[in-house]
């Protein structure tokens, strides 16, 4: 069974780093891109960027590009969204989710991890 | 960037029903690279349809996706009360890849 486990809620004040985690099992991690969605309170999905883990070929929605870093540990099957800098626009639920085909960008995301709900506050 | 536009925003329908939900593209979808998700309360979205018509594993055949180029539907027949849920269209085909802005279905 395909799983993707992400770590707990974060509360965090602006200015202040963070970053957040998604392990996967059940499947090859190393040969599926894998990306972070975002979700502001009461709106809808927003594709952030994917990675893949094979190679660390990370491709960037151009919103979020320059704002967040996405990578991956395929040693240890996780993969992660950083942010260097906090704002209090970046409060929002994150999940994570794997492409569907092996390899390959052109798919949608087949399995979605839990979400990590980010609370940047002073 | 292809800007997906969905309607309505809210669909209030009987158990039973039929339910129609579009997604209409700003520019041709690649391959009719095209995926509806459905999202509960507190839950994280589920892929319901991919490249446009196919069934993701595990999906009713209630569920049916179809349309090509800038236009989409979902169509849910037979609706039942655990469909009530917001439905995202999901684009694929160019980047950045880009989702619609949901469609909530409510069941009376």
């Amino acid at each position: 069974e395909v799983q993707l486990v992400q770590s707990g809620a974060e509360v965090k004040k602006p200015g202040e780093s963070l970053k957040i985690s998604c392990k996967g099992s059940g499947y090859s991690f190393s040969t599926y891109w894998i990306g972070w969605v975002r979700q502001m309170p009461e709106k809808g999905l927003e594709w952030v960027g994917i990675t893949y883990p094979g190679d660390s070929d990370t491709r960037y929605s151009p919103s979020f590009q320059g704002q967040v870093t996405i990578s991956a540990d395929r040693s240890i099957t996780t993969a992660y969204l950083q942010w260097s800098s906090l704002k209090a626009s970046d409060t929002a639920m994150y999940y994570c989710a794997k492409l569907s085909r092996s390899g390959s960008t052109w798919s949608p995301f087949d399995a979605w991890g839990q979400g990590t709900l980010v609370t940047v506050s002073s | 960037e292809i800007v997906l536009t969905q309607s309505p925003g809210t669909l209030s329908l009987s158990p039973g029903e039929r339910a129609t939900l579009s997604c209409r593209a700003s520019h041709s979808v690649s391959t009719n690279y095209l995926a509806w998700y459905q999202q509960k309360p507190g839950q994280a979205p589920r892929l319901l349809i991919y490249d446009a018509s196919s069934r993701a594993t595990g999906i009713p055949d209630r569920f049916s996706g179809s349309g090509s180029g800038t236009e989409f539907t979902l169509t849910i027949t037979r609706l039942e009360p655990e469909d009530s849920a917001v439905y995202y269209c999901q684009q694929y085909g160019m980047s950045p890849r880009t989702f619609g802005q949901g469609t909530k279905v409510q069941i009376k």
